[in-house]
């Protein structure tokens, strides 16, 4: 099993629709959680971070952590085509906060 | 400078050579990571440092890898004896400090083996 688990996709929502996008991790001493985005050709960016449960909203962006049950979420509400890319889903751990575990990635497509 | 750098952008290399990559972080940025993102497939983790120090060296794949960080700032990743399967983009990011996991990514090395 690996560390950090996200669905690969593709994942095909209408323009303006409600994106879900999940991972779930399996390290119960995880502290740290974080949602970076990854255009075609290009490097990751962050774009959000969590650290304690419940939901954290910044602009159409809201992540949502359930350390219970191991599992993070992103949501994009009014996708827009811009936010088409691949979206990845990074575990901090207790024991060594210097690595970040990522999982693979789920690519998310907006259509217009 | 405004940004994390790296280069080369792209190297091809022939199999059995040597290659320096080479990464220049945030100023300011006290940590310094390295990961590897083959076509398709997510990050791996490689090694991080923490100052000039690297307290894991765990995720390097193998005795042909090896990673200096000099000055606290510039780091440089080599690979030995390059392999097919060494191909990849290798990306360097840094962090303010060594514990907030919020990374800032430089836009990668290109490694092509023939």
């Amino acid at each position: 099993q690996k560390e950090v688990e996200q669905n690969s996709g593709p994942l095909s929502v209408p323009e303006g629709a409600i994106a879900s996008l999940n991972c779930t991790y399996s390290d119960r001493v995880s502290q740290s959680f974080f949602w970076y985005r990854q255009y075609s050709g290009k490097s990751p960016e962050l774009i959000m971070s969590i650290y304690s449960n419940g939901d954290k909203e910044d602009g159409r962006f809201t992540a949502q952590l359930n350390k219970a049950s191991q599992y993070v979420s992103l949501l994009i509400r009014d996708s827009q085509p811009s936010d088409s890319a691949t979206y990845l889903c990074a575990v901090n751990y207790n024991t060594n906060a210097g690595k970040s575990t990522f999982g693979d990635g789920t690519t998310l497509t907006v259509k217009p | 400078g405004a940004g994390v750098s790296q280069s080369p952008s792209n190297k091809v290399t022939e199999k059995g050579k040597d290659v320096e990559l080479r990464c220049d972080p945030i100023s300011g940025h006290t940590a310094l990571y390295w990961y590897r993102q083959s076509l398709g497939q997510g990050l791996e983790f490689l090694i991080y440092f923490q100052g000039n120090s690297a307290p894991d060296k765990s995720g390097l794949p193998s005795d042909r890898f090896s990673a200096e960080r000099t000055g606290g700032s510039v780091s440089t990743l080599t690979i030995q004896r390059t392999q097919q399967e060494d191909s990849a983009v290798y990306l360097c990011a840094s962090s303010l400090i060594i514990n907030t996991g919020e990374l800032f990514f430089g836009e990668g090395s290109r490694l092509t083996v023939l």
